[in-house]
């Protein structure tokens, strides 16, 4: 057990619907990051978030945003859900100081979109 | 070109034996090395972490890192049917970059009993 926790474990929603997925850091790390995970794609890095600001995007849609909150959980939203948003979503934190750069992960979210 | 490399397998392999894994990146800033394990259905946990250029070994499991070709390798000795799992490399290039995190694509192991 990593001791970070995500919510739900499965989504199934449908096309141009909006879902939020959330994630709970381990104690401690103020750093927080979101993956999708796609066969093809493997583990693409979408967006840091540090003590509350934004750190750092990767690859991540307008339709998708993050924010994370004072007690540092995180939220995914992601809406006008297409297809092709159908992954693996993964919430990871690290402590993200000089010396700490290991990243622990949590379960992952599934989310189909029929 | 992608930054990094990896044989996506699947890799199958006979209880016992020894399995080596690697990957290949372009990108010679890349300082800190990491290697994941991935369970079907889980998230990924770290199994390896190794800075520079060199060996680190912990229990069966010993990672190589060759800064010159850029290339590094996970070697599994006396590999068990539970060492079945997707394994991740992924670096950064240095410290407090740790948003700059790239992962391989995966390789796929199987360890037949």
């Amino acid at each position: 057990d990593s001791g970070v926790t995500q919510t739900p474990k499965h989504l199934i929603t449908a096309t141009g619907q909006r879902v939020t997925l959330r994630c709970s850091p381990r104690s401690g790390d103020l750093s927080v990051y979101w993956y999708q995970q796609s066969l093809d794609q493997g583990l693409q890095f979408l967006i840091q978030y540090y003590n509350g600001e934004e750190r750092a995007k990767g690859n991540i849609l307008e339709r998708f945003s993050a924010q994370q909150f004072p007690d540092l959980h995180s939220e995914l939203n992601l809406s006008s859900l297409e297809l092709g948003d159908s992954a693996l979503y993964f919430c990871a934190s690290s402590a993200d100081t000089s010396r700490q750069e290991t990243q622990y992960f949590g379960p992952g979210t599934r989310l189909l979109v029929l | 070109q992608k930054e990094v490399e990896q044989d996506p397998g699947p890799l199958s392999v006979p209880e016992g034996a020894i399995v080596s894994l690697n990957c290949t990146y372009s990108n010679s800033a890349f300082q800190y090395f990491m290697w994941y394990r991935q369970y079907s259905r889980k998230g990924p946990e770290l199994l390896m972490y190794t800075y520079s250029s060199g060996n680190k070994e912990d229990g069966r499991f010993t990672a190589q890192v060759d800064k010159s070709s850029k290339y590094i390798s996970l070697f599994i000795r006396d590999s068990q049917p539970s060492d079945s799992a997707t394994y991740l490399c992924a670096m950064i290039p240095g410290a407090g970059e740790t948003y700059k995190y790239i992962f391989g694509t995966g390789t796929r192991l199987k360890v037949l009993a």
